[in-house]
């Protein structure tokens, strides 16, 4: 497979439990952020996004919580399944620009 | 979301020599991106390929070493040129409406 994620800090988390994954962006600017998955071998694949203007969004077994005052962003994945396991990415989108920078990943490897 | 496509999906190329990636969505995009990916590191811009215009290049990329092209708004194709094994990594392409989505990536090798 590839080597996305193997110098990454990982995650370990118990089939079933709860994750949380973290990120601290870097522009006070940013009003656009993004979570990416990327499995072996593949690129990233869009989670779940969430507007400066809001602190919490919801999705399916997946929820991003946004702290603009620490500028922290963090994944929380419910009852976490084998398919979850994957490199995760936040990216963030400042205002009036369209390019996205993109944070260092996360590995999550999910125990059976 | 679009569906995007990469060709080829991966390539093993000689020192000096060049590699075209073509990236192929399935319905326009108002912008169309590409990533360098390094072995275990996160994602970095190269460049912002612009339809009917020269690409616009981030800090330490040139159109020299990464010629772009964008002829419309469903294809690009990125080339590395003269390749050193410091050119392996991944490239990714990607289109933005509202969202931004990714191609599978072309895992370059250079020997």
């Amino acid at each position: 497979g590839e080597s996305v994620g193997l110098h990454l800090p990982t995650l370990s988390v118990q089939e079933g439990d709860n994750s949380i994954i973290n990120c601290a962006y870097s522009n006070s600017a940013s009003d656009y952020f993004i979570w990416y998955k990327q499995e072996s071998g593949k690129g990233p694949q869009f989670i779940i996004d969430i507007r400066s203007n809001m602190d919490k969004r919801q999705g399916q077994r997946v929820t991003v919580l946004l702290n603009k005052t620490v500028k922290h962003l963090s994944l929380q994945i419910a009852a976490t399944q084998p398919g979850d396991s994957a490199v995760y990415f936040c990216a963030e989108n400042g205002r009036g620009t369209y390019k996205y920078i993109f944070g260092t990943g996360t590995r999550l490897k999910v125990l059976a | 979301s679009a569906v995007i496509s990469q060709k080829p999906s991966r390539d093993i190329c000689q020192r000096g020599t060049s590699l075209t990636i073509q990236c192929q969505v399935d319905s326009q995009v108002t912008m169309m991106f590409w990533y360098r990916q390094q072995p275990g590191q996160s994602l970095t811009l190269i460049a912002t390929a612009n339809q009917g215009s020269e690409a616009t290049y981030e800090s330490g990329f040139v159109i020299d070493k990464f010629p772009i092209s964008r002829p419309n708004l469903t294809f690009s194709t990125l080339t590395v040129s003269n390749m050193s094994p410091e050119d392996s990594s991944i490239y990714l392409c990607s289109g933005s409406h509202n969202e931004q989505f990714f191609g599978p990536g072309t895992r370059l090798t250079v020997l």
